[in-house]
C-alpha cells in the first residue's frame, strides 16, 4: 500500500501566520490527493482536491500545491476558525488511505 | 450538497456485531460510491470500507476484512455495515461519508459529504 506521512504532527502558530503542512506518499500518486480540515468535535471537511483545486465555498486563503510524492496545504493567513487538525488523503488506487494528521494549534 | 445521518451505533462486548445505519438525503444517492471511515478517540481517520453506487463491488481496510461487511439499499437510500468478532480495536466514532466525482476530466474522486457519526465502544 502507498503511506501517506505528513509533517508537522503539530505546530504552534498565531493569527496572521502563513503556515504551510506537508504531505509526502511512498509512490508517486499524480495529483490524486485531497485535503481535509477537522475542528474539535466535528465530522472532517473538505477543503481542496485534485492537489490544487478549491472545494466550492472554502476560503481563499486555502492553497494546495504538489504532484507525485510531495505536496503542500498552505494557509497565507491564518484565521481564529483554522485552528484545527488537518489531514492528506491520497484518492489513488485502493485503500483510499489519509494521512496521519497536522494539528495546528494557538500561539 | 446533501447530508448523512448515521445511527446504531453502542456499547458491545468483545466478539459481539453491531449493525451501522447511514440515512442519505439531499442528493441522488445511486449515483454515487459510499464509504465509512472511523476515528478512534484522540486519534486520525481510518479508512474502513467502500461500496460501489450499485453495490457489485466492495474493498475493505486489512484490520476488518473478513469481519466488517458493507452493504446498501439504493431504494432506501441507505448504507449499512455490519460489524462482527468485535475488538477493543474497534471502539471508534463511525462517519458515512459520500464520495463525489470532479466535474471535468481527468477525473479525481475525493470525500465531499460527512454524516455526524455515530460512536462505538467495545468494552467488557
Amino acid at each position: 500500500d502507498i503511506q501517506m506521512t505528513q509533517s508537522p504532527s503539530s505546530l504552534s502558530a498565531s493569527v496572521g501566520d502563513r503556515v504551510t503542512i506537508t504531505c509526502r506518499a511512498s509512490q508517486s500518486i499524480g495529483r490524486y490527493l485531497n485535503w481535509y480540515q477537522q475542528i474539535p468535535g466535528k465530522a472532517p471537511k473538505l477543503l481542496i482536491y485534485a492537489a490544487s483545486t478549491l472545494q466550492s465555498g472554502v476560503p481563499s486563503r486555502f492553497s494546495g500545491s504538489g504532484s507525485g510524492i510531495d505536496f503542500t496545504l498552505t494557509i497565507s493567513s491564518l484565521q481564529p476558525e483554522d485552528f484545527a487538525t488537518y489531514y492528506c488523503q491520497r484518492s489513488f488506487s485502493s485503500p483510499p488511505a489519509f494521512g496521519q494528521g497536522s494539528r495546528v494549534e494557538i500561539k | 450538497e446533501g447530508q448523512l445521518v448515521e445511527s446504531g451505533g453502542l456499547v458491545v462486548q468483545p466478539g459481539g456485531s453491531l449493525r451501522l445505519s447511514c440515512a442519505a438525503s439531499g442528493f441522488t444517492f445511486d449515483d454515487h460510491t459510499m464509504h465509512w471511515v472511523r476515528q478512534a478517540p484522540g486519534k486520525g481517520l481510518e479508512w474502513v470500507a467502500l461500496i460501489s453506487w450499485d453495490g457489485s463491488a466492495a474493498f475493505y481496510a486489512d484490520s476488518v476484512e473478513g469481519r466488517f461487511s458493507i452493504s446498501r439499499d439504493n431504494n432506501k437510500n441507505s448504507l449499512y455495515l455490519q460489524m462482527n468478532s468485535l475488538t477493543t480495536e474497534d471502539t471508534a466514532l463511525y462517519y458515512c461519508v459520500k464520495e463525489g466525482v470532479s466535474p471535468d476530466a481527468p477525473t479525481y474522486y475525493y470525500m465531499d459529504v460527512w454524516g455526524k457519526g455515530t460512536t462505538v465502544a467495545v468494552s467488557s
